[in-house]
């Protein structure tokens, strides 16, 4: 079956605009969860989604968001990017519910903010 | 912030020898992962063992968990050029993320 796909992989951005990151999940997985990996940082949760409901958001600005829509895919979205926001953005999906089988992970969106 | 720190950071093996990285964590969790990561690339998914679980093995893998000790080992036996890559564990404490470590790079060398 086909993974976790997450688009654009590469994405070069201006200071101050913003972005849209998609991920589809693998078919009949309802939990996406974003996580960003800086080489300073490691990487750190962004925030999780179940049944287009947010049940958990790491410790980021408001800047970051997210969603899902019904059919469990989901976007996230940088606004007023800084050039710190450059990173590998990586989406995982699971099921059931917990990721207690464990997490697929998408190929990334590299994002790089000039 | 992280859940814990990885040892050692970097390890580099001759091609058929054991790669042997720690883990430990700082709080409690309902099970540990271990993820391989190539070339800046997606995770993926090696093993899982649960907070009831002592030890674990798939393949060359093997996985120990030690909950008192809040630290977690995993052994790669025989290893192999393609072993070469940044392994990652981490913890789910049943909140529906996962807290990495800061990972161990290991080198494989022919």
């Amino acid at each position: 079956k086909a993974g976790v796909t997450q688009t654009p992989r590469y994405l070069i951005k201006t200071r101050g605009q913003q972005v849209t990151l998609s991920c589809s999940p693998i078919s009949g997985h309802r939990s996406v969860s974003w996580y960003q990996q800086t080489p300073g940082q490691g990487l750190q949760f962004l925030f999780e989604y179940f049944s287009e409901t947010q049940r958990n958001k790491g410790n980021f600005p408001g800047r970051f968001s997210g969603r899902q829509f019904s059919n469990s895919r989901s976007e996230m979205n940088v606004s007023t990017l800084e050039l710190g926001d450059s990173a590998l953005y990586l989406c995982a999906s699971s099921f059931p519910r917990t990721g207690d089988r464990g997490y697929t992970f998408g190929s990334g969106t590299r994002l790089t903010v000039v | 912030s992280q859940q814990g720190e990885e040892d050692p950071q970097a390890l580099s093996i001759q091609e058929g020898e054991n790669a042997t990285m720690n883990c430990s964590y700082k709080t409690s969790i309902n099970n540990l992962q271990w993820y391989r990561q190539n070339s800046g690339r997606g995770l993926v998914h090696l093993i899982l063992i649960r907070s009831n679980e002592r030890e674990k093995h798939s393949g060359r893998l093997r996985v120990t968990l030690d909950t008192s000790k809040k630290s977690s080992s995993l052994l790669i036996t025989a290893s192999r050029a393609a072993d070469t890559a940044s392994y990652f564990c981490a913890t789910d404490a049943n909140d529906y993320k996962l807290s990495f470590g800061a990972g161990t790079t290991v080198t494989v060398r022919a």
